[in-house]
This record gives C-alpha cells, structure tokens and sequence, in this order.
C-alpha cells in the first residue's frame, strides 16, 4: 500500500492565488521530505528539502519566498506555492526516507497544479 | 558532466524479451542505487534499491552494480507491455544526505 500520501491530487487556480499542497508520511515518521517538480517530458527536478523543526534547504535557482515550506510535524511537510502564475502549472511530487539502513525514499502520487 | 546519466531512448524490445537499461554515475563515492517506475503522469513507483557490487533480484527485475565502472544497470526479464514506462536511476550521492539525484530517465516500450 501507499507509504506516502499528498493532497490534493489536482487543483486548478487562478493566477494570483495560493496553492497549499500536502505531504504525510503513512506510519512512519519522517524528519526530512523532499519536493520536487517535474514539467511534460521532463525529469524530475528537486526542489527543496523539508526538515523538520527545522528551516528548508533550497536547491538553486528555487525562490523560497514562492514555495514556502512547512515541516510541522514528524509526518506532515506542505509545500505552499505563493502568488502562482501560469509558468507555475507543473506536477508537484513529494518523497519521504522510509527505510533506516537505506534511506529509500517513497514519493507520494503527486499534485497536478494548473494555474489559469 | 551530469552526475546521472541514463539514456533517454525510447527503448523497444519485444514482448517475452529482456530489457536492458543502464545508468552511469560521476560520484565514485555514491553509496546507494535506486530505480523507480514512472508511469506517464503518476509518479515514480520504487523497484528496486542496491549497494553492493554485483547483482540482486527480485522476480523479473535484476539489478547490476559495479562501482569500479561507475555502473549500474537494470535487467527486466519477459518483458511484458505493462513494463512500458519511464525508468528512472537515483543515487545517493556522499555528503548529500539523504538527497537523490535522479537521471533523465530511459523510456521502454515493449511492444507487442
């Protein structure tokens, strides 16, 4: 069965707008999350590291006061996109470390975001 | 350089065939090797993880790591069209963290 979940799993908005997105770890706990974003045909792209109690590690290139991240417990990361724009519909894609001596990560089923 | 590189394909083999992909990574110290599944629009589904050098298997899937060449490979035996998807190389690169750094993706397609 799924180890991670997101939700929503599709949201369409207006520009403008801001999307919150969630992520939970299924009977695990989990101190780092990561987000990702992946665009048609492309690969995909890391994001940001969410930590937990802890502030987020962005990759470069990535505006961290556009996609605010949350780590607010041991199970739940959010990922909140500000002010989205149409260049921001995209598939957005969270993962969790399940395993202790691997660290293999688990990705939740994503988030289709479309801004009109 | 990219620190992952998969060949992007498409892949075709037919049905009942062995498929091959491969990945090669630039971090001669990567500890650990993933592959994913991704369906088009779903999001990558875990097949198998490896570590060690050699091979693992697991039903159809085999994975094949050789550090020395910077190599690791995945075998999927008899083929079947479901198989068709994107695969994607992940590696746990040292000093990252738990962070992976994926390849683009091969694309198979088993044919009928």
């Amino acid at each position: 069965g799924a180890v991670v979940s997101q939700h929503p799993s599709r949201v369409i908005c207006k520009s403008g707008t801001s999307v919150k997105i969630e992520c939970r770890s299924l009977d695990f706990q989990a101190t780092t999350m990561f987000w990702y974003r992946q665009f048609p045909k492309q690969s995909l792209m890391l994001m940001a590291t969410s930590n937990e109690g802890s502030k987020a590690t962005y990759e470069q290139g990535v505006e961290k006061d556009k996609f605010l991240i949350n780590h607010a417990s041991l199970t739940l990361s959010t990922l909140t996109v500000t002010s989205a724009h149409p260049e921001d519909s995209s598939f957005y894609i969270c993962s969790a470390p399940k395993e202790v001596v691997t660290d293999t990560q688990y990705f939740g089923p994503g988030t289709r975001l479309t801004v009109l | 350089q990219k620190e992952v590189e998969q060949n992007s394909g498409p892949l075709s083999v037919p049905e009942g065939a062995i498929a091959s992909l491969n990945c090669t990574y630039s971090d001669r110290g990567s500890q650990s090797f993933f592959w994913y599944r991704q369906y088009s629009g779903k999001s990558p589904e875990l097949i198998m993880f490896i570590y060690s050098n050699g091979d693992k298997e697991d039903g159809r899937f085999t994975a094949q790591l050789n550090k020395a060449s910077q190599y690791v490979s995945l075998l999927i035996r008899d083929s079947q069209p479901s198989d068709s998807a994107t695969y994607l190389c992940a590696v746990k690169v040292t000093g990252g963290g738990n962070k992976l750094t994926f390849g683009t993706g091969t694309q198979l397609k088993v044919e009928l």
